[in-house]
């Protein structure tokens, strides 16, 4: 079965610091990787998706993401943190079923400081 | 733009009542789903529809029913509410085929007293 495992639960940067949130799966096939933000009290958003093309795949608002077959790994990255970057970070595997199943993983905060 | 809408982003029950939650997608997406948001957990897929009148249970069915009758409306009803049920709810909805990204709607934070 599809998973997902979001290795911190809080991550903590200064302003203008690289940003780091780490997704490891789990699949027995070429997944396709999500990542969604959801900003308090908002919806969840979509930041970018990996569906077997480029491996780097970038995204909305500078975030990209990198699609690591040999280490199972789909981390988000950012140069440069900016204050509106503090949300919650989710990372998600669809499942191969007959239908759109998103998995998620169990989320990262980020906390940005001045 | 995608617009999902839930009737309400706060509401307040009582342990045992009959509690209704509502969502409206405007882009004539074929496919629906409920989620189920909590700490520490993840989102967690309660029901999703895939057409009207048709549903499927997802992760965590218990203590839930779903009801569509118009593609553009999806509701998720708690038929005897209970504290268990306190969270926030998600609704979503997505093409029947492509990319699979499905949109979301603010949610709405049930708490059952």
């Amino acid at each position: 079965a599809q998973s997902v495992t979001q290795l911190d639960s809080h991550v903590s940067v200064s302003e203008g610091t690289p940003v780091l949130l780490r997704c490891n799966y789990s699949s027995s096939y070429s997944p396709s990787l999500f990542w969604y933000v959801q900003h308090p009290n908002k919806g969840l958003q979509l930041l970018l998706k990996y569906t077997s093309a480029a491996t780097l795949v970038k995204g909305i608002n500078g975030f990209e993401a990198e699609f690591k077959k040999s280490e199972t790994s789909f981390h988000l990255t950012k140069p440069s943190a900016h204050m509106s970057d503090a949300a919650e970070y989710f990372c998600v595997v669809i499942m191969n079923t007959g239908f759109q199943k998103l998995v998620f993983g169990t989320g990262t905060r980020l906390l940005v400081s001045p | 733009d995608v617009k999902v809408t839930q009737s309400s982003r706060y509401l307040v029950k009582r342990t045992g009542e009959k509690v209704f939650l509502e969502c409206v997608q405007d882009m004539d997406h074929e496919n629906m789903f409920w989620y189920r948001q909590d700490p520490g957990l993840g989102l967690r897929l309660i029901y999703f529809s895939y057409d009207v009148k048709m549903k499927e249970k997802g992760d965590i069915p218990e203590g839930y029913s779903v009801s569509r009758e118009k593609k553009e409306r999806f509701s998720l009803i708690l038929e005897s509410a209970s504290t268990n049920q306190t969270s926030m709810y998600l609704c979503a909805s997505s093409i029947l085929a492509g990319t699979y990204e499905q949109y979301f709607g603010p949610g709405t934070r049930l708490t059952v007293t």
